[in-house]
């Protein structure tokens, strides 16, 4: 079975501050997909950031950015620059091989200090 | 490009009856289409994945005869859940899976349905 997982519940950081959200898997997939997702009280989630398991280069868009060490399987997430904006839940997930089904953590909530 | 339509937004109904929620692609056609259940302060669980066409892949734990799933064309999936009960009270959420080349790589999201069973 996919195992995401976030070991950070809760984390503060300060505006216009960079903040690290961890994130480890399992799995025995050799083609994968990973992908960082936004959740604020709204409920919607909001797509960040995609990783290719193939993908030699880390991913980033715009204050986004992926820190994958597939050895390690580990794809923790980079925010740069904090706003006040960014105070949501996170959720890292991982889609099995052949493009299947998306398995998420279990998120971790960010808080974004003025 | 790459929109997923979901209806209702929130629904409160009365324990007992069925309530159904419906996820469109509005810009794309998906093959696939996925629906999550997420409790408070919780993640997303996948219940059930559905295919155009065929019938719908439960979760294991998911009762299949309680949600109902119906994916009839390439742009619209629906979820029923019948004679709902107080615990069947969460958020649920559909992902439409379209072509890897389309924004969000593959997984587009509805807005999500909030049901409260009273």
């Amino acid at each position: 079975a996919q195992k995401i997982t976030q070991t950070q519940p809760g984390m503060f950081v300060q505006e216009k501050e960079a903040v690290t959200l961890d994130c480890t898997y399992d799995t025995s997939d050799q083609s994968y997909g990973l992908f960082w997702y936004k959740q604020p009280s709204s409920g919607e989630m909001i797509f960040l950031i995609y990783q290719g398991s193939y993908d030699e280069q880390n991913a980033t868009e715009g204050r986004y950015s992926l820190n994958f060490q597939k050895a390690r399987k580990s794809a923790n997430l980079v925010i740069s620059a904090s706003q006040l904006g960014d105070s949501a839940m996170y959720f890292c997930a991982k889609d099995s091989g052949g493009y299947q089904k998306v398995t998420f953590g279990i998120g971790t909530k960010l808080q974004v200090i003025p | 490009g790459a929109v997923v339509s979901q209806h209702p937004s929130r629904v409160i109904c009365k324990s007992g009856t069925s309530v159904k929620i419906e996820c469109r692609s509005l810009d794309f056609q998906a093959t696939t289409m996925f629906w999550y259940r997420q409790f408070p302060k919780q993640s997303l669980m996948l219940m059930a994945t559905s295919n155009e066409g065929s019938k719908a892949t439960y979760e294991q734990g998911v009762e299949k005869d309680k949600f109902l799933i119906n994916h009839a064309s390439l742009t619209l999936s629906t979820l029923t859940v019948t004679s709902a009960h107080p615990e069947d009270s969460s958020f649920y959420i559909c992902s439409a899976r379209g072509d890897r080349s389309l924004a969000n790589y593959g997984y587009t999201f509805g807005s999500g349905t909030r049901l409260t069973v009273v």
